[in-house]
């Protein structure tokens, strides 16, 4: 139980166009959604917090405009990068808590974005 | 500011052998502490968490230390296989429910 499913795992796009990343709680509902991004060889840098029907909470140096997320429903979250360029090139990975758990989270299996 | 540190950056051992990594908090509010397993490609996944009220866990090969004085836990990996070749991430959780990560372990396990 507790999944997130991710998608897309992977995606190549053009430098200034847009990629959304879709993440979904498979068999719980996610009130809460964090949002990271890794580079190689690096850890998991938080960027955001997402909670359904609110706005989302960014970390400090996480440009906001650039990074939009929406988490509209229970179970969907979406974190949209624009005008995406070289240096967004990341692994971003979403992660919810274990419904009704104090404790624990289930992640995404992640999505490899590069800009060319 | 890193509130978890980790060590080592990279670990190398031979298949049988004894796996430690080792990591140290700042953030005394912290009251949750789990560590996950990343292979290449993947998300993370969580391996075994600890609690501050206890000083060990173990969960089959996997083995949480935890000194709370010294504000700082390790995890072993006994009988290291090949197929542990990851990178593990300590972690930390507060009140506030968010994750602080330490900067990750590449362990490679020789066959």
């Amino acid at each position: 139980g507790a999944v997130v499913s991710q998608h897309p795992s992977r995606v190549i796009c053009k430098s200034g166009t847009s990629v959304k990343i879709e993440c979904r709680s498979l068999d719980f509902q996610a009130t809460t959604m964090f949002w990271y991004r890794q580079f190689p060889k690096q850890s998991l840098m938080l960027m955001a917090t997402s909670n359904e029907g609110s706005k989302a909470t960014y970390e400090q140096g996480v440009e906001k405009d650039k990074f939009l997320i929406n988490h509209a429903s229970l179970t969907l979250s979406t974190l949209t990068v624009t005008s995406a360029h070289p240096e967004d090139s990341s692994f971003y990975i979403c992660s919810a808590p274990r419904q009704g758990a104090v404790y624990g989270y289930t992640f995404g299996s992640g999505t490899r974005l590069t800009v060319v | 500011q890193q509130q978890v540190k980790q060590s080592p950056q990279s670990l190398i051992v031979q298949k049988g052998g004894i796996s430690i990594i080792n990591c140290a908090y700042e953030n005394t509010a912290f009251d949750y502490f789990p560590w996950y397993q990343q292979f290449p490609g993947k998300g993370p996944a969580l391996l075994i968490a600890i609690r501050p009220d206890v000083s060990e866990k173990k969960e089959g090969r996997f083995t949480i230390s935890f000194n709370k004085s010294a504000k700082q836990f390790s995890l072993h990996i006994m009988d290291s296989q090949p197929g542990d070749s990851a990178t593990y991430f300590c972690a930390a959780q507060g009140s506030a429910r968010q994750l602080t990560f330490g900067s990750g372990t590449q362990l490679t396990v020789l066959p």
